[in-house]
């Protein structure tokens, strides 16, 4: 059974940047079969797509977000990372992490998500 | 983002079917596959459609998906209390280059 897990502080200072990594297991990040994503939600607020990345290294961006957006990926430790800079408190939101299907394009696991507080 | 427009609540009591309408346009459900995820509450989105009517093998099939031109439905039937929820549409749109989610709407069993 697959599983991701989002990890990273809870708060973050505006202007600064916000880091996040999703770890993987039960399954290898490594796979051609898959895209890696991160998704957020702004509390009570529906879902916005952040981006993407496969294992090869290239990566797909919201092009709202592009200009403060990296997400890279660690294959020796299974992992994918978000960075946002630039914050401000309308990056408030939970942040997910999910396994993306290379062929039909659909989201099918999940991470539990993570609320990133922007505020100082 | 939302450039899929969902109605914002639908209800109906144990049993009925419920019917979740989603709008979109030509770049993105009028030539991408539609999916759909449930979300309940404090809970991460879970898959529930995908490539328009597919069900993931954990999905009972009281939930069904369906898309015409530029616009896609979910249907549940034999609505049940664990069915409360919050639900979205989403697809890839080709003008924006990128992946759209609907606006979400809450079902709520009377």
């Amino acid at each position: 059974q697959v599983q991701l897990q989002e990890s990273g502080p809870g708060l973050v200072k505006p202007s600064q940047t916000l880091s996040l990594t999703c770890t993987v297991s039960g399954g290898s990040i490594s796979s051609g079969d898959y895209y890696w994503s991160w998704i957020r939600q702004p509390p009570g607020k529906g879902l916005e797509w952040i981006g993407y990345i496969y294992y090869s290294g290239s990566t797909y961006y919201n092009p709202s977000l592009k200009s403060r957006l990296t997400i890279s990926l660690d294959t020796s430790k299974n992992q994918f990372s978000l960075k946002l800079s630039s914050v401000t408190a309308a990056d408030t939101a939970v942040y997910y992490c999910a396994r993306d299907d290379f062929y039909e394009r659909f989201l099918d696991y999940w991470g539990q998500g993570t609320l990133v507080t922007v505020s100082s | 983002q939302s450039v899929l427009t969902q109605p914002p609540s639908a209800s109906g009591t144990p049993g009925q079917r419920v019917t979740i309408s989603c709008s979109g346009s030509s770049s993105n459900i009028g030539s991408n596959t539609v999916n759909w995820y449930q979300q309940l509450p404090g809970t991460a989105p879970k898959l529930l459609i995908y490539s328009n009517n597919q069900r993931p093998s954990w999905v009972p099939d009281r939930f069904s998906g369906s898309r015409s031109g530029t616009s896609a439905s979910l249907a549940i039937s034999g609505l049940q209390s664990e069915d409360e929820a919050d639900y979205y549409c989403a697809a890839w749109d080709d003008s924006l280059d990128g992946y759209v989610f609907g606006t979400g709407t809450k079902v709520t069993v009377l």
